[in-house]
């Protein structure tokens, strides 16, 4: 089962941040918070991942709270071709299982 | 160049039929993996190798049988095909022991008719 918690669906405008909420309250001191996305018809897509500390890179920032039991992802400046399925994930890296268990995500539809 | 690449991308076959999913990577990884995304959208795991070595095997009806004839190649065959084997399958590959990102290919539309 999937330890991250995010909402169906959410929407913004061109050009403005979206910020996309996960809740993952039972994660462990070494899992890590990944963030995918899944454009219509593609491969799920890797966009940024973190332990404690905020990361950014060129696709998006991801803020951690102080007590990781939620994160948020933020895409700066959102584009049309962002409207794709957002997975937030958490993982142990380096676990010889390697699996990603995917939640039912975050529906994101950029509005023009 | 496609980082994970896979063959074919439709498929369209009857019941019963045997059928084969090609894939391969060519970013020099040594873990690749086969997912499912059936019609409600949800992306699982099926399987994983390391090395040509099996990892993981979720609970997969033994009709799957995937091959890892090298690092850069994990095919997947499937016997005796149902419906309910009508989804999207999704091979990856990731970078052993870090292992971070994972890198999906473009998926392979199977229709069991």
């Amino acid at each position: 089962d999937a330890k991250t918690t995010q909402p169906p669906s959410m929407d913004c405008a061109e050009g403005r941040a979206a910020n996309l909420p996960c809740n993952h309250s039972t994660i462990s001191g070494n899992e890590y918070v990944y963030w995918y996305r899944q454009i219509h018809s593609q491969g799920p897509q890797y966009i940024i991942h973190g332990l404690k500390n905020n990361e950014t890179n060129e696709m998006a920032s991801l803020i951690i709270t102080e007590d990781r039991k939620s994160s948020t992802l933020i895409l700066p400046h959102a584009t049309l071709r962002d409207t794709a399925v957002y997975y937030c994930i958490v993982r142990v890296a380096g676990d010889s299982s390697y699996k990603l268990i995917f939640g039912s995500g975050t529906r994101l539809l950029v509005r023009p | 160049d496609t980082a994970v690449s896979q063959t074919p991308k439709y498929l369209v076959t009857q019941m019963g039929n045997d059928k084969s999913i090609k894939c391969e990577q060519n970013l020099g990884h040594d873990t690749m993996y086969w997912y499912k995304q059936d019609s409600k959208k949800f992306l699982k795991i099926m399987f994983s190798y390391n090395n040509k070595e099996l990892i993981i095997n979720e609970t997969v009806p033994n009709r799957f049988s995937p091959k890892s004839p090298d690092k850069a190649h994990l095919n997947l065959h499937i016997n005796s095909l149902e419906l309910g084997d009508s989804a999207v399958y999704f091979c990856a590959s990731s970078q052993g022991e870090s292992g971070n990102t994972i890198y999906f290919g473009e998926g392979s539309w199977l229709t069991v008719v």
